[in-house]
């Protein structure tokens, strides 16, 4: 029963590196999510995407690109990491955008910058 | 944007008793949904509940959409229920803006 898995669960980069965050999930969902989360903060919209192929723009995106090739994985890639990037990251997933629709969330990623 | 307001920020509570957290939104949502993550980071959906009330347990929620805030009880804490509250609010799944929490510490 695995949900939503993120790998990988801890790193740490040196400023200007390259790192994907891999999440999958098994649920067959729709639509998947990209959050991060910063001490003493709610969580924050980075991406989203609403299928297979696609990818939109959320609250927090400057920095990070994504992509969904398949429908059960979503990436999140960090082209040149910086400081303000370090983070916790976590991925979610819903069946559709509807408003009624439970999200799922993975267990997290955390993200140390230096 | 829509702005999200959860009280207390901090709760400490010793096992057994009840308590009450807040959200409170600057607008009308159709979408309204309570997370607990515990201590070890984990986030799971409590409720989705944009109006009325729904009881899970020893939890329960209640939304008064006209007067925009949602009230989550829980009762008869256990130290399992330490973590930090987050309610989100919005439209679709991807309009979801999170308050800040509300850190609940129950104590033996």
């Amino acid at each position: 029963n695995a949900g939503v898995t993120q790998t990988p669960k801890f790193r740490v980069l040196k400023t200007g590196q390259s790192m994907t965050l891999l999440c999958a999930q098994d649920m067959n969902h729709e639509y998947m999510y990209w959050y991060r989360q910063d001490p003493g903060m709610g969580l924050r919209l980075i991406h989203y995407s609403v299928g297979e192929g696609t990818t939109a723009k959320g609250e927090v995106p400057d920095g990070y690109n994504v992509s969904r090739l398949k429908k059960q994985n979503f990436l999140l890639g960090l082209e040149s990491a910086a400081p303000s990037q370090t983070s916790v990251y976590f991925c979610a997933s819903s069946s559709t955008g509807g408003s009624g629709n439970t999200i799922y969330f993975g267990e997290g990623s955390w993200l140390t910058v230096v | 944007g829509i702005q999200v307001e959860q009280s207390p920020p901090d709760l400490i509570l010793q096992e057994g008793a009840n308590s009450t957290l807040r959200c409170n939104f600057s607008d009308s949502v159709n979408n309204l949904q309570w997370f607990h993550q515990n201590p070890w980071g984990q986030l799971i959906n409590l409720f989705y509940i944009p109006s009325g009330t729904k009881q899970n347990g020893r939890l329960s929620a209640t939304t008064v959409a006209t007067e925009r805030y949602s009230l989550l009880y829980i009762s008869s804490s256990q130290t399992t229920d330490s973590g930090v509250y987050f309610c989100a609010g919005g439209g679709g799944a991807q309009k979801l803006v999170f308050g800040q929490g509300t850190r609940l510490t129950i104590n033996p």
